[in-house]
């Protein structure tokens, strides 16, 4: 199986609240799990390679962990403003493909 | 830094027509590849090529044709379009595969055919 699934679906928060979401992902042969932001009518930008069990990585108010062994990547963004309001997709990397999962929607209120 | 560009932006097609979307980049990236976004699901793998002269088939490659004759265009043809290729299209490049190395996305072409 090599779906990649994300959770939620969409979410809506208002500004300053923080916030995070799920990619979940088969555990077995695990290459990279990316990360990336993809804002209306623009293309996705990178935000994360992640690569080894217990990863974490930050960018400013973005930071994300992985864990391998039971298959799930965590994003999270702190005190959110309404500029991070964008899709956030994951992507799973096996050496050969990428597997996208189906983004979570995130709105940030004003 | 002209990166990963795709043209055109837009298109209506009428069914029947052909058409091919272009994809050019200026990175020396040995891997291309075509995906489809269609609503509530996710970006899927058209076809890709690893190296001038090398293509292979992805997830939903019905419908459509590659050649990679230089590393920096990868065009992708309809050659009979139909209203289940409304979409929009995007081209991705990777620095080489096997590697760790992320995806950068052309700007996409959205695609009607009526």
């Amino acid at each position: 199986i090599l779906n990649v699934e994300q959770s939620p679906q969409s979410l809506h928060v208002q500004e300053g609240d923080s916030t995070n979401f799920t990619c979940s992902f088969p555990s077995s042969n695990f290459y990279a799990l990316h990360w990336y932001r993809w804002e209306t009518a623009k293309s996705p930008e990178a935000l994360f390679v992640m690569t080894l069990n217990g990863d974490e990585k930050k960018k400013g108010r973005i930071s994300a962990t992985l864990n391998t062994k039971e298959g799930y990547s965590y994003l999270y963004i702190k005190g959110s403003q309404p500029e991070d309001s964008a899709t956030y997709l994951c992507a799973r990397n096996t050496g050969n493909q990428f597997y996208f999962g189906t983004g979570t929607s995130l709105t940030v209120i004003p | 830094n002209a990166g990963v560009t795709q043209t055109p932006k837009f298109q209506v097609l009428k069914t029947g027509q052909s058409m091919t979307l272009q994809c050019a980049q200026d990175m020396n990236h040995e891997y291309m590849s075509w995906y489809r976004q269609d609503p509530g699901m996710g970006l899927r793998l058209i076809h890709y090529s690893v190296g001038a002269g090398i293509t292979d088939q992805g997830e939903v490659p019905n419908g459509y044709n590659v050649s990679r004759s230089t590393t920096e265009d990868f065009p992708l043809r309809l050659l009979s379009a139909a209203p289940s290729q409304t979409s929009v299209y995007f081209c991705a490049t990777q620095a080489a595969t096997g590697t760790y190395y992320g995806y950068t996305f052309g700007s996409g072409t959205r695609l009607t055919v009526v």
